[in-house]
């Protein structure tokens, strides 16, 4: 089975600070996703990469930045955190246009 | 540009009875459907879905789905609701091409009673 983990389960950083999210994947998948999940809100896109390098913004990208150095790994970066970005942050890969596999996810809360 | 609308947010249903979760999606050329649920401190697990072929898709646990072109429609249905499958579910859309966005819906909490 594929395997997307996610580095931390709950993380608690002060406003301000800087913060990396990361996430690997076991499966060569060339599609990375980064989503936040909020009640009655959903699952939001912030970035999605489909190949090293390659990036797109979501429809909520303001305030984060993602990298993707290698195939396997995604990192979602919170130049300066802030309490609205408190939330669940979700991340999956998929090959090609098929299902998306998901992480567990990490509970990000920002003092 | 893709988007999904689940318009319940909740759906409540006896144990027993069928259920329909709703969903329907706008997107460009031909969609490519997910249903995926969550149950509670849990990631998100894939349920069933729909590229191409029959309209009426089978999935884990019981869970089919019914494409229909017409209506942009595909909703989640079940014959026989079953206690343990309260949870969230999320309806998912995505274009055909190898390198597609994935964008959800806002999600449906179902609650089956006894």
């Amino acid at each position: 089975d594929v395997k997307v983990t996610q580095s931390s389960r709950y993380l608690v950083k002060r406003t301000g600070e800087k913060v990396f999210l990361e996430c690997v994947q076991d499966m060569d998948h060339e599609n990375m996703f980064w989503y936040r999940q909020d009640p009655g809100l959903g699952l939001r896109l912030i970035y999605f990469s489909y190949d090293v390098k390659m990036k797109e913004k979501g429809d909520i990208p303001e305030g984060y930045s993602v990298s993707r150095e290698k195939k396997e790994r995604f990192s979602l970066i919170l130049e300066s955190a802030s309490t609205n970005q408190t939330s669940m942050y979700l991340c999956a890969s998929s090959h090609g246009p098929t299902k998306a596999f998901f992480g567990q996810g990490t509970r990000l809360t920002v003092v | 540009a893709q988007s999904v609308a689940q318009p319940e947010d909740q759906v409540n249903v006896a144990e027993g009875n069928p259920l329909t979760v709703k969903c329907t999606y706008s997107v460009s050329g031909n969609p490519y459907l997910f249903w995926y649920v969550q149950y509670p401190n849990r990631g998100l697990q894939f349920l069933l879905k729909y590229i191409t072929g029959d309209n009426l898709v089978k999935g884990s646990y019981g869970f089919e789905a019914e494409f229909n072109k017409s209506q942009t429609s595909f909703h989640l249905k079940k014959p026989s609701a079953l206690v343990s499958d309260s949870a969230l579910y999320f309806c998912a859309v995505r274009d055909g091409s190898s390198a597609s966005k994935i964008i959800f819906g806002s999600g449906t909490r179902l609650s089956i009673r006894p």
